[in-house]
């Protein structure tokens, strides 16, 4: 069945780097735009970073722009999204998830839990 | 970016009741860029209307969607019981969701 499987998080000191990955299956990973949302403790969503299937367009908010990179490798089904000069307010569970007309979110992963702490 | 405001915070409703939940945009939107998902604790959100009437694949046809402009609208016609959860709007394009309306068993 359709499925998106997070890894990667956990603890880091604030300045460090994390990366976190999302392996796909049971769809053609190279149709679709995928995403990163994530999910502070107790708060609401924040769409992070999305990319296009053959990775050319690329969009992230502001508060992780300069600091997160998004990559995805399809050949390997799998989505990146690499986390530098981390902050506090990074600590939240981040989701993988598969466009759905590129404008909306269809399928999720059941998320990663980063926390920035010293 | 324009920001999305949910109301109410939160609504407490019985089993069989009709839930109206508002999402309110900062300015004007295309009703094609406007979803609503559904978040029970601890799990992922999930997809239940795009293009603000749409519903997904799977979506029970008690869960509808309207507006346009400025003013969306998540309708439950008849809660169940497992229908009771956090509700949020999204409109493509901004990174922030709604605020969210939690639905909780009065």
């Amino acid at each position: 069945q359709v499925q998106l499987v997070e890894s990667g998080g956990g603890l880091v000191k604030p300045g460090g780097s994390l990366r976190l990955s999302c392996a796909a299956s049971g769809f053609t990973f190279s149709d679709y735009y995928m995403s990163w949302i994530r999910q502070a403790p107790g708060k609401g969503l924040e769409w992070v970073s999305y990319i296009s299937s053959s990775g050319s367009t690329i969009y992230y908010a502001d508060s992780v722009k300069g600091r997160f990179t998004i990559s995805r490798d399809n050949a390997k089904n799998s989505l990146y999204l690499q986390m530098n000069s981390l902050r506090a307010e990074d600590t939240a569970v981040y989701y993988c998830a598969r466009n759905f007309l590129k404008r909306f979110l269809d399928v999720w992963g059941k998320g990663t839990t980063v926390t920035v702490s010293s | 970016e324009i920001v999305l405001t949910q109301s109410p915070g939160t609504l407490s409703l019985s089993p069989g009741e009709r839930a109206t939940l508002s999402c309110r945009a900062s300015q004007s939107v295309s009703s094609s860029y406007l979803a609503w998902y559904q978040q029970k604790p601890g799990q992922a959100p999930r997809l239940l209307i795009y293009g603000a009437s749409s519903r997904a694949t799977g979506i029970p046809d008690r869960f509808s969607g309207s507006g346009s402009g400025t003013d969306f609208t998540l309708t439950i016609s008849r809660l169940e019981p497992e229908d009771f959860a956090v509700y949020y709007c999204q409109q493509y394009g901004s990174s922030r969701f709604g605020g969210g309306t939690k639905v909780e068993i009065k």
